[in-house]
């Protein structure tokens, strides 16, 4: 079973500030594989990054996501207000088939 | 644009079982799998099981001996039966679906608004 933790649990940024959130593997796992998802209060989970690096639609270019292996990163370029939410990050493999990291809630400084 | 929306009861009985429908809305001939997720008041979200467009189904080993998902294709749901339920089953409930035509065949670029279940006699 893969276990994916994301570090840190909880991160605090001021807008405008370069966000860094971490993802890593308990094994090494295949990139096309590795999605990243943000959420907001009282809403569903929005797809942002599937590939480990390919922006879903209509997401802004100022979100990136990188790594390869066990280790993998989202970045935040520039933080908007809107941007402070719960992301988690995603793995499709074996049994189970879907796991979710715990989440990174990034808030305002 | 593909739309999903959860419907069911809201409060269910410890020992009974949880049934939950999704309908979807928008049409998509590439959808690889249709899945269901759920999300503790205040926690994480749990993978619960998912149905592939081929009928073949996939659960959480944690989950598998309650769970059936199910898919009627010509009502355009799909359907969610947990059984056994007690107040560790209490969450939020999401139908969401991966569409290898919006993103890969494996994320989840659609989801559902969610619904509350609450486990309490």
């Amino acid at each position: 079973e893969i276990v994916l933790t994301q570090s840190p649990d909880t991160l605090s940024l001021s807008p405008g500030e370069r966000g860094t959130l971490s993802c890593r593997a308990s094994q090494s796992v295949n990139n096309r594989f590795l999605a990243w998802y943000q959420q907001k209060p009282g809403q569903a989970p929005r797809l942002l990054i599937y590939g480990a690096s390919i922006r879903a639609t209509g997401i802004p270019d100022r979100f990136s996501g990188s790594g390869s292996g066990t280790d993998f990163t989202l970045t935040i370029s520039r933080l908007d207000p809107e941007d402070f939410a719960v992301y988690y990050c995603q793995h499709y493999g074996s049994l189970p088939r879907i796991t979710f990291g715990q989440g990174t809630r990034l808030d305002i400084k | 644009q593909v739309q999903l929306q959860e419907s069911g009861p809201g409060l269910v009985k410890p020992s009974e079982t949880l049934s939950l429908t999704c309908t979807v809305s928008g049409g998509s001939n590439s959808v690889y799998y249709w899945s269901w997720i759920r999300q503790p008041p205040g926690k994480g979200l749990e993978w619960i099981g998912y149905i592939y467009n081929s009928g073949g189904t996939n659960y959480n080993p944690s989950l598998k001996s309650r769970v059936t998902v199910s898919v009627d294709t010509s009502k355009n749901q799909f359907s969610l039966k947990l059984s056994s339920v007690t107040a560790a089953d209490t969450a939020v409930y999401y139908c969401a679906t991966a569409d290898c035509g919006a993103a890969d065949c494996y994320s989840l670029a659609y989801w559902g608004q969610g619904t509350l279940v609450t486990v309490s006699s």
